[in-house]
Formats: C-alpha cells, structure tokens, sequence
C-alpha cells in the first residue's frame, strides 16, 4: 500500500459527460502530480500542485483541470468526455523534490 | 526537453536468472534524479530504484541494481535471481533537480515475463 488513495477504482460513463477523479496523498506529502496512461500514449503527465497551489502544466487538454484543497486532496475533473479519453488515470504524492514519487493504484476511466 | 528512451519493448528471462533493461535519457542538466518502477498486472506503479546523479555509486535495492553511465546518459536495471514475481513493466523515469517542476519523465517502458 502506497498510502495515496484515489477513487473511484472504476468509472464507467459516455461521452460528453463530465466527472470528478479524487485522490488523497500520503501523510505529509505537500505535492500532487496527476498522469494520464493510455495504451498509445504511455504516461503522460498532466499536472502537479505543490501545497495548494499549481506548480507545472503537462500535456493536459483544456477540458481537463485539477485543484489542490486545503487539506492537500486533489480532484481532476474531466468534461466533455470522448472516446480517446478513456484511460487509467494516476495520482501520485512527494513529500519534497528529488523524493521518490508515491503512485496511487489509479481509476480506470471508460468512456462509451 | 529531456528525454528518455527505452530501446526493448518486451524481454524475457528464465527464473533465477539475471536480466538487464536498458535505458538511456537526454539531458543537459548536470543534476537529476533517475528512477525505475515495475508496473505487474495489478497496474499498481512501485517504485524499484532510485539514483542520484551527483553520487557515483550504483544504487541497489536486494536483487536489483543499477548500472548507472552519466557520461552515456545510461541507466540500465540489473534484476538477479529472477523471479515468477518480478513479471511486470518496467518504466525508466528521469526527474530534475532544480528549477521549475519535479515531474516525473517516463520512457515508453519494458515488458519483463520471467517464465519457469
């Protein structure tokens, strides 16, 4: 167990919909990165918070976008779904720079 | 933009037998971090290794290890004594040390079957 909690494991939902992917960082960590894996894609990273606030942008689409709360969850929202959307969806947690990333177990996005 | 590459897309080993990955990146920062994750059927991402560009000495974690050529910008994983567990992809990853974000850079990964 990585301690980083994501949910939902499993989304199931059609296109143009919207929804919201949680994700809850190890104890202490202050950084958030998000990645998208697709099989034609690998993994892509989409975007990192770093206590609250946004650090870096990656290849994330405009539908797309992510915060960090006050009590450091994260959610990246999702819109206007299409098909090649349809991924696994990572959240990982670093407690500072240089330190090993701590990778959730990812929701499995399914977009029909 | 670094980059990072790894040439095998799929390799396999006998148990109890040692493997090697390759992996090269591009870079023209002097301090870095690299690492190695496995990635088995489970999906879940582990963290193998973890090398620092400024010490010299390979790092090793029990049966693996890193045969790590900053000149060549190589760093390739060493698994000894294979096992039916370590089946699983294996992804090279590049992270900066200073400036800007701390993401992790993957390379495209290696399938690893280790077989009986």
């Amino acid at each position: 167990d990585s301690g980083v909690t994501q949910t939902p494991k499993h989304l199931i939902t059609a296109t143009g919909q919207r929804v919201t992917l949680r994700c809850s960082p190890r104890s202490g960590d202050l950084s958030v990165y998000w990645y998208q894996q697709s099989l034609d894609q690998g993994l892509q990273f989409l975007i990192q918070y770093y206590n609250g606030e946004e650090r870096a942008k990656g290849n994330i689409l405009e539908r797309f976008s992510a915060q960090q709360f006050p009590d450091l969850h994260s959610e990246l929202n999702l819109s206007s779904l299409e098909l090649g959307d349809s991924a696994l969806y990572f959240c990982a947690s670093s407690a500072d720079r240089g330190q090993k990333l701590f990778f959730g177990s990812g929701t499995q996005l399914s977009v029909l | 933009a670094q980059t990072v590459t790894q040439s095998q897309p799929e390799m396999s080993v006998q148990e109890a037998e040692t493997v090697t990955l390759s992996c090269t990146y591009d870079t023209s920062e002097n301090n870095y971090y690299l690492f190695w994750y496995k990635q088995p059927p489970s999906r879940q991402m582990i963290l193998v290794i973890r090398q620092e560009a400024y010490k010299q000495q390979n790092a090793t974690e029990n049966r693996f290890s890193v045969n790590f050529q900053k000149a060549a910008k190589s760093f390739s994983l060493k698994i000894s004594d294979s096992q039916l567990g370590d089946t699983a992809m294996y992804f090279c990853a590049f992270m900066k040390h200073l400036g800007g974000t701390d993401k992790l850079i993957f390379g495209t990964g290696t399938r690893l079957q280790v077989f009986p």
